[in-house]
């Protein structure tokens, strides 16, 4: 069964320190690979996508994740946090190979919080 | 463009108390998806539509869980009877179109259920 797993469930940094939150996923075929991010009271949006191709994708606010295919990971980073970026962050996996049902599966999230 | 709009978004309700959520997917989604979130975890699949058809629902606990997506739009999604353990983020989530090629997925804010 597909399961993604989260490094570290709640992360504190100050502004300007450079973040890397962990994920790791278990399928064995192909996958698109996703980050969603949820502010405080708002809903879940998604920050960036991979579906193929180069590996480094970049989202919104100055985001971006590497998908390695040979560790099964897909780490997001952003050099420079601020403290608009304190939020519960998703990663989320979905196999697209044949006869995959497509479900998206979810981490169970990592809780960021950015000292001013 | 609208998102998903969901509704109550908020309810508190007793134990064995029958429960209903709304959803209102973005126009144009055929894909319709409900999800559970427990505290401090990540969303769980519950059902998922393509258009009025139901093509996962093997994580909805169908004794007391039902759900509909009558013209392929709006969809409800009922608890009867509601139990302590029910009480989570019942969250909504719309996609363009179904098929191998997977795509980003638009959430709703949820309701937050809770079960006394």
């Amino acid at each position: 069964a597909q399961s993604v797993s989260q490094h570290n469930h709640h992360v504190i940094l100050s502004e300007a320190a450079s973040l890397e939150l962990g994920c790791n996923y278990s399928y064995g075929g192909t996958v698109n690979l996703f980050w969603y991010v949820q502010y405080p009271g708002q809903h879940l949006q998604l920050l960036l996508k991979y579906f193929s191709g180069d590996p480094l994708v970049k989202g919104i606010k100055g985001f971006e994740a590497e998908f390695i295919k040979s560790k099964f990971s897909f780490n997001l980073r952003k050099p420079s946090v601020q403290w608009s970026d304190t939020a519960e962050y998703f990663c989320a996996v979905v196999g697209v190979t044949s006869g995959n049902t497509g479900k998206l599966i979810f981490g169970q999230g990592t809780t960021l919080q950015v000292k001013p | 463009e609208a998102g998903v709009v969901q509704s109550p978004r908020y309810k508190i309700i007793e134990k064995k108390q029958p429960v209903a959520f709304w959803c209102n997917p973005i126009s144009g989604h055929n894909t319709l998806y409900w999800y559970l979130q427990n505290l401090g975890q990540g969303p769980e699949l519950l059902i998922r539509y393509e258009n009025e058809e139901a093509v996962d629902d093997s994580q909805l606990p169908k004794d007391r869980f039902s759900a509909e997506r009558l013209k392929g739009v709006d969809s409800t999604l009922k608890i009867q009877p509601a139990e302590l353990g029910d009480s989570a983020v019942y969250l909504c989530a719309s996609s363009p179109r179904s098929g191998r090629v997977y795509n980003e997925q638009f959430f709703g804010p949820g309701t937050r259920l809770t079960v006394l």
